[in-house]
């Protein structure tokens, strides 16, 4: 149980262009989703929190008009990155959190590799 | 503010031999740590968790121990395995979410 998964896995897309990640709770409904980035070698840093049905709250510093956050179901969150550029190249890696798995606890998603070239 | 933070980034150790992961935090009003383990090109694996009201708690070959005077965290892994081969991350649970330590890379030598 408590098994998160992404899509796409990786993708590589062209400056200027938008790519949407999404991310699913399969067996398990996820009153709260957080996606996070990860550089090479670094750590996970929290860019936004969402729960279902209400607007995401976002980390200081992370652009709200540039990654776009829909928590449209309790399975499901996306995460729109607008206009990519190089440096928004990253591992981007959500998770979830449900009642009945405990109250605390996030599972993570396995993340999906963005490139922009 | 709150911080995670772990003393090595690096730990080698034989294989069949016990690993101890270790982590500090600052802020003393966090009340839930989890440990993650993350392989390459992967997400973030719950192993195990403890919450502030315990000091010691055991899963298959984990141990979390907490002291909390010194606000410490380690994981024990006994008879490491290759397949332990990965960064780990602490993270303690704050008023929101949670914050990642730095992490420590676990090799493990044949």
């Amino acid at each position: 149980g408590a098994v998160v998964s992404q899509h796409p896995s990786w993708v590589i897309c062209k400056s200027g262009t938008s790519v949407k990640i999404e991310c699913r709770s399969l067996d398990f409904q996820a009153t709260t989703m957080f996606w996070y980035r990860q550089f090479p070698k670094q750590s996970l840093m929290l860019m936004a929190t969402s729960n279902e049905g209400s607007k995401a709250t976002y980390e200081q510093g992370v652009e709200k008009d540039k990654f776009l956050i829909n928590h449209a179901s309790l399975t499901l969150s996306t995460l729109t990155v607008t206009s990519a550029h190089p440096e928004d190249s990253s591992f981007y890696i959500c998770s979830a959190r449900g009642g009945w798995v405990g109250r605390d606890t996030q599972y993570f998603g396995p993340g999906t590799r963005l490139t922009v070239l | 503010g709150e911080s995670v933070g772990l003393h090595l980034p690096t730990l080698s150790v034989q294989e069949g031999d016990n690993s101890i992961i270790n982590c500090a935090y600052s802020n003393s009003a966090s009340d839930y740590f989890i440990w993650y383990k993350q392989e390459s090109g992967k997400g973030p694996q719950f192993i195990i968790d403890i919450r502030s009201n315990m000091d010691k708690r055991q899963g298959q070959r984990v141990t979390v121990l907490l002291n909390k005077t010194v606000k410490h965290l380690s994981l024990q892994i006994a008879a490491t395995q290759p397949g332990d081969s990965a960064v780990y991350f602490c993270a303690s649970e704050g008023r929101r979410a949670l914050t990642f330590g730095s992490g420590t890379r676990l090799q493990v030598q044949p």
